[in-house]
């Protein structure tokens, strides 16, 4: 079965330095895994995907992932935080099937908060 | 205009009333899903579709009920409110033939803030 853990429910950075959210997952199948975002009163938007193609996956607003399958993991990065960044992250997996039930699997969110 | 609507976008009604979340799409996706979000949990599966005549229990699935009325509508029922049912509620879909791999992304609503006094 499908699990996704993110590591940290709420992560505080200054604007301009980097941004690290960290998610490691479990799957039995080749994995999609996804990060998508929240913004405070706002639906979720896909932030990037990985489906099995080049394993540094490039997204909006700057951000990346690397899916490393040794360490099971998909952290989402970028070089410099900005105030418009501040919001809820989820990583999500689905596998070769969808998921057991054809859904997506999600983490319980980071807390992303920018300080000036 | 968004591909995904949800009606209404806030709801506070009393327990034991009887309540519908509506859900519509114009991305002509056959599969459609209805999460759940609470705080710290970050979204839970209720239902879900992979087409019109299929209905499928997901993992929070008691308290509710859908109808799949068209390939575009899907709609969330609680037959008779609770407390514990205020949350905000999230319709997506997807479509397994997108190329690429891709059929597993979801396209999400902008989401139902339902309170349950």
């Amino acid at each position: 079965a499908q699990s996704v853990t993110q590591l940290d429910s709420h992560v505080s950075v200054s604007e301009g330095t980097p941004v690290l959210l960290r998610c490691n997952y479990s799957s039995s199948y080749s994995p999609s895994l996804f990060w998508y975002v929240q913004h405070p009163n706002k639906g979720l938007q896909l932030l990037l995907k990985y489906t099995s193609a080049a394993t540094l996956v490039k997204g909006i607003n700057g951000f990346e992932a690397e899916f490393k399958k040794s360490e099971t993991s998909f952290h989402l990065t970028k070089p410099s935080a900005h105030m418009s960044d501040a919001a809820e992250y989820f990583c999500v997996v689905s596998g070769e099937h969808g998921g057991s039930q054809g859904n997506l699997i999600f983490g319980k969110g980071t807390k992303l908060s920018v300080k000036p | 205009d968004a591909d995904v609507t949800q009606t209404p976008r806030n709801r506070i009604t009393k327990t034991g009333k009887r309540i519908m979340l509506e859900c519509s799409q114009t991305k002509g996706h056959d599969r459609m899903y209805w999460y759940r979000q609470d705080p710290g949990l970050g979204l839970r599966l209720i239902y879900y579709s992979f087409d019109v005549k299929d209905i499928n229990k997901g993992e929070i699935s008691d308290g509710y009920s859908v109808s799949r009325q068209a390939q575009a509508k899907f709609s969330l029922s609680l037959e008779s409110a609770i407390p514990n049912q205020t949350a905000l509620y999230f319709c997506a879909t997807s479509d397994p033939g997108l190329a690429g791999g891709l059929g597993n992304e979801q396209f999400f609503g902008p989401g139902t803030r339902l309170t349950v006094l």
